[in-house]
């Protein structure tokens, strides 16, 4: 059981450049979840999704696409970087997001270190 | 809207002394309370949840209690160690619409233990 695994581990993108970042869960969770997460801001929410062929926007969704084609991949787009986007970047997963899920946690991937010069 | 509010670091202590991390929410009704940590290199990880008024999550040494009356969750520990050293989050479910609810996060305690 690999949990929630994460590709690539680093990266580093010129300006305008784009790319993928892939999120994988093997525990049949329906909710995905991408965050960004910066010094002193905590983690912020990028988009998420409530099954597959479903996405949603979180706080900060400007600037990022995403897709769910199957329920245990969750892509992460770029299609222009920039210099702003630089960050961590933390995909999870969790059981239904529903009422119920108030008793649920999410489960967090490694990591993406993303830079863009 | 429901938010969590955590005091912020970094937090610097000697290994064998007394740790709280102070946490108070704003919230509608009564969600579950979660801390996560966050080691070095590392994604977030659940620590501990409280999921009733009253309740008292504990794990690795750590305890939280929920309490509504002072709506807190504060994270102590009576003897830290220095693997303890590490990033913690306090979070709450905060309403996102369709009847779905996504975790809120404070923005991190960077806690350091030394020896």
């Amino acid at each position: 059981n690999a949990g929630v695994t994460q590709t690539p581990k680093f990266r580093v993108l010129k300006t305008g450049q784009s790319m993928t970042l892939l999120c994988a869960q093997d525990m049949n969770h329906e909710y995905m979840y991408w965050y960004r997460q910066d010094p002193g801001m905590g983690l912020r929410l990028i988009h998420y999704s409530v099954g597959e062929g479903t996405t949603a926007k979180g706080e900060v969704p400007d600037g990022y696409n995403v897709s769910r084609l199957k329920k245990q991949n969750f892509l992460l787009g770029l299609e222009s970087a920039a210099p702003s986007q630089t960050s961590v970047y933390f995909c999870a997963s969790s059981w239904n997001g529903g009422q119920a899920s108030r008793g649920y946690e999410q489960y967090f991937g490694p990591g993406t270190r993303l830079t863009v010069t | 809207g429901d938010s969590v509010t955590q005091m912020e670091g970094p937090v610097t202590l000697s290994e064998e002394a007394f740790l709280t991390i102070n946490c108070t929410y704003t919230a509608t009704g009564y969600p579950s309370l979660f801390w996560y940590v966050q080691y070095p290199g590392e994604g977030l990880q659940l620590l501990l949840k409280a999921t009733k008024a009253d309740d008292k999550g504990s794990n690795k040494g750590f305890e939280a209690t929920y309490r509504k009356e002072t709506t807190s969750f504060h994270l102590e520990k009576g003897s830290v160690q220095v693997s303890d050293s590490a990033v913690y989050f306090c979070a709450l479910p905060a309403y996102s619409g369709a009847g779905s609810y996504q975790l809120t996060f404070g923005k991190g305690t960077k806690l350091s233990v030394i020896p």
